[in-house]
């Protein structure tokens, strides 16, 4: 099982600043990396595909990187919905073995 | 508008079953895979079981590999997990959730999501 670490496991900053948010892979998962989006008491929402390809809907200062086994999330100018849980996502296997990372919670500083 | 709202969560005690549905509106059901994917109490998100959109093909994490199976009647719109032999484990909210992309082309994410439905294992 490809196991996803996620990096920091809290992220305490301002509105305004910019986060960065980490996914490690245990092994190379190629660019088949997603991000979601969650808030207290709703499901996720999907931001981000293929590790830099924006949802349908999702504001541009969302943006994704990297491939292998290294990717981050950056949210350029953090506004207060911003404020939430992130999950990484990987779909490398076939058949596919889907797993998630724990989560960073992004928190109000 | 694309909604998806599950249904069948409750209380079951271990050893036990439990079948949860999916009812779907809003974009042609039978052109998409779809998920289930759940949460622990305060925890992180599992992926479950997906589905084509044919119903041809099925996949399961190994931790429900064997005691819970996935199905869809497009006729219903409606997607469902049969769940067996309950652990305490299985307790967490179940969602629902659409897969982008149809045809021959299939992404392994998950783009649209029900608010869920809470199963829990008494021991």
């Amino acid at each position: 099982e490809i196991v996803l670490t996620q990096s920091p496991t809290t992220l305490s900053l301002s509105p305004g600043e910019r986060a960065t948010l980490s996914c490690r892979a245990s092994q190379s998962i190629n660019i088949y990396l997603g991000w979601y989006q969650q808030k207290p008491g709703q499901a996720p929402r999907l931001l981000i595909y293929d590790a830099s390809n924006r949802a349908t809907g999702i504001p541009a200062r969302f943006s994704g990187s990297g491939s292998g086994t290294d990717f981050t999330l950056t949210i350029s100018s953090l506004e207060p919905e911003d404020f939430a849980v992130y999950y990484c996502q990987q779909h490398s296997n076939w058949p596919p073995r889907i797993t998630f990372g724990q989560g960073t919670r992004l928190e109000i500083k | 508008e694309v909604q998806l709202l599950e249904s069948g969560g409750g209380l079951v005690r271990r050893g036990g079953s439990l079948r949860l549905s999916c009812e779907v509106s809003g974009f042609t059901f039978s052109n998409y895979a779809m998920s289930w994917v759940r949460q622990a109490p305060g925890r992180g998100l599992e992926w479950v079981s997906s589905i084509f959109g044919s119903g041809a093909g099925t996949y399961y994490a190994d931790s429900v590999k064997g005691r819970f199976t996935i199905s869809r009647d497009n006729s219903k719109n409606t997607l469902y997990l049969q769940m067996s032999t309950l652990r305490a484990e299985d307790t967490a909210i179940y969602y629902c959730a659409k897969q982008p992309g149809s045809g021959s082309v299939l992404y392994w994410y998950f783009d649209v999501w029900g608010r869920g439905t809470l199963v829990t294992v008494s021991s």
